[in-house]
């Protein structure tokens, strides 16, 4: 059984550009959370979608930030026109009610 | 005040040593609680997921709640160098259909071998 995947790993973007990070989550698995994670930071929650819907977007900044988890294909998140302050680990989990398991995290850079 | 308050660290014990780290927390509504190693540049691991007061055990990990104090810890027992890795506790309030999690800053634990 794969565990949550991610993808890209590592991606390089330079200010005014789009990120997109994608998440599968874990079979049968239909909660996916995004959190971020800032350097010497814990992870803090951003959003959390069901198929086609959004249940909790409280965490998300109110501008350039999206999410996304369509009825078929991976939830995404999509960052406009980065600035450098949106360097960090994203991480994707997936839960099946309760416990909540993680992906290995999509690592962002804005140069 | 944060809500989930933990000690950053770094904490470095000699191996074979027990290991306690905890959590205090602000909101009495918290319901589930869990802990989570994060070895570095990688995802957290869940290992431990309780919802009571009391211990939970597992291998050489045992997870302890107070809910009246709002203390959290997790005890390893016979520590590995290959337990170091940074230890974050989360905890949720209870939903149906699940809710976020809300992160300590993590404490980093180093075992000396």
């Amino acid at each position: 059984n794969a565990g949550v995947m991610q993808n890209p790993r590592h991606l390089v973007r330079r200010r005014g550009q789009e990120a997109r990070l994608r998440c599968s989550p874990m079979k049968g698995h239909s909660h996916v959370y995004w959190y971020r994670q800032l350097p010497e930071e814990g992870l803090k929650f951003m959003v959390y979608l069901q198929k086609e819907n959004i249940i909790d977007e409280s965490g998300m900044p109110k501008e350039r930030f999206s999410a996304e988890f369509p009825k078929e294909g991976p939830s995404i998140l999509r960052i406009q026109q980065v600035v450098r302050g949106d360097s960090a680990a994203y991480f994707c989990a997936s839960s099946p009610s309760g416990e909540q398991y993680f992906g290995p995290g999509t690592r962002l850079t804005v140069t | 005040q944060k809500e989930v308050e933990q000690d950053p660290g770094p904490l470095s014990v000699p191996e074979g040593a027990i290991v306690s780290l905890n959590c205090t927390y602000s909101n009495s509504a918290f319901q589930y609680f869990m802990w989570y190693r994060q070895y570095s540049r990688k995802g957290p691991e869940l290992l431990m997921y309780t919802y009571s007061s009391g211990n939970k055990e597992d291998g050489r990990f045992t997870a302890q709640v107070d809910k009246s104090s709002k203390y959290i810890s997790l005890f390893i027992r016979d520590s590995q160098p290959s337990d170091s890795a940074t230890y974050l506790c989360a905890m949720r309030l209870f939903m149906e259909y699940g809710n976020k999690l809300v992160f300590g800053a993590g404490t980093i634990l180093r075992v000396k071998s």
